[in-house]
């Protein structure tokens, strides 16, 4: 059974230029979220994707977006890089039946983004 | 609005010694709550959870018991080994009015063994 799956597993860019992110929920999964993680502390939350749709959304600018495909599979993009956005991206899939989201989320090994 | 709060860190403790990490939190509603580890260069993993009052969730001879209470989920383990060696967070999940789910964290508590 495979697990959340994330690519590329480190990226390095400058300032300014823009970034996409990719996720692979786990096997039966349809809900993805996004946190991001700062060097020495806790995540916090992006937003997350149900049906294709942004289903509720952290305290972000509108530089971070997302996108969801039919096949569940998610990416984050963010635009304008700043050097604050380094940090380990997180992307977590979870099981929506019925439209209700489940407690469980399972996360993938991360994207380490390191802004120059 | 929700919060977990954990104690501080770092921990460092002799190996085969007894490990307690506190948790409280505060929520409307009734939220699952969770530990998750984050081993060195790695993502989270859940260690355990529990989904109600008096739960206890175990896993990989690590504890925690679900107390409505005193709104805690303290983490412990009876003897720890150099290999538990992480970062331990706790954190909850609550459904919103939306039917929606998140996390909410708390800070981490790193955990070094010695050995």
């Amino acid at each position: 059974d495979a697990g959340v799956t994330q690519s590329p597993t480190h990226l390095i860019k400058t300032r300014g230029q823009q970034v996409t992110l990719r996720c692979s929920p786990k096997s039966g999964h349809d809900t993805v979220s996004w946190y991001q993680q700062a060097l020495g502390q806790g995540p916090q939350f992006i937003f997350q994707y149900y049906e294709e749709e942004e289903r509720q959304r952290g305290n972000f600018p509108d530089r971070f977006s997302g996108h969801q495909f039919p096949n569940y599979s998610s990416e984050l993009n963010v635009n304008a890089l700043l050097l604050g956005d380094s940090a380990l991206y997180l992307c977590a899939s979870s099981l929506s039946p019925s439209g209700i989201s489940t407690d469980t989320q399972y996360f993938g090994p991360g994207t380490r983004l390191t802004v120059l | 609005g929700d919060s977990v709060t954990q104690m501080e860190g770092p921990v460092t403790l002799s190996e085969e010694a007894f490990l307690t990490i506190n948790c409280t939190y505060t929520a409307t509603g009734y939220p699952s709550l969770f530990w998750y580890v984050q081993y060195p260069g790695e993502g989270l993993q859940l260690l355990l959870k529990a989904t109600k009052a008096d739960d206890k969730g175990s896993n990989k001879g690590f504890e925690a018991t679900y107390r409505k209470e005193t709104t805690s989920f303290h983490l412990e383990k009876g003897s720890v080994q150099v290999s538990d060696s992480a970062v331990y967070f706790c954190a909850l999940s609550a459904l919103n009015a939306g039917n929606n789910r998140k996390l909410i964290w708390g800070l981490g508590t790193s955990l070094a063994v010695n050995p």
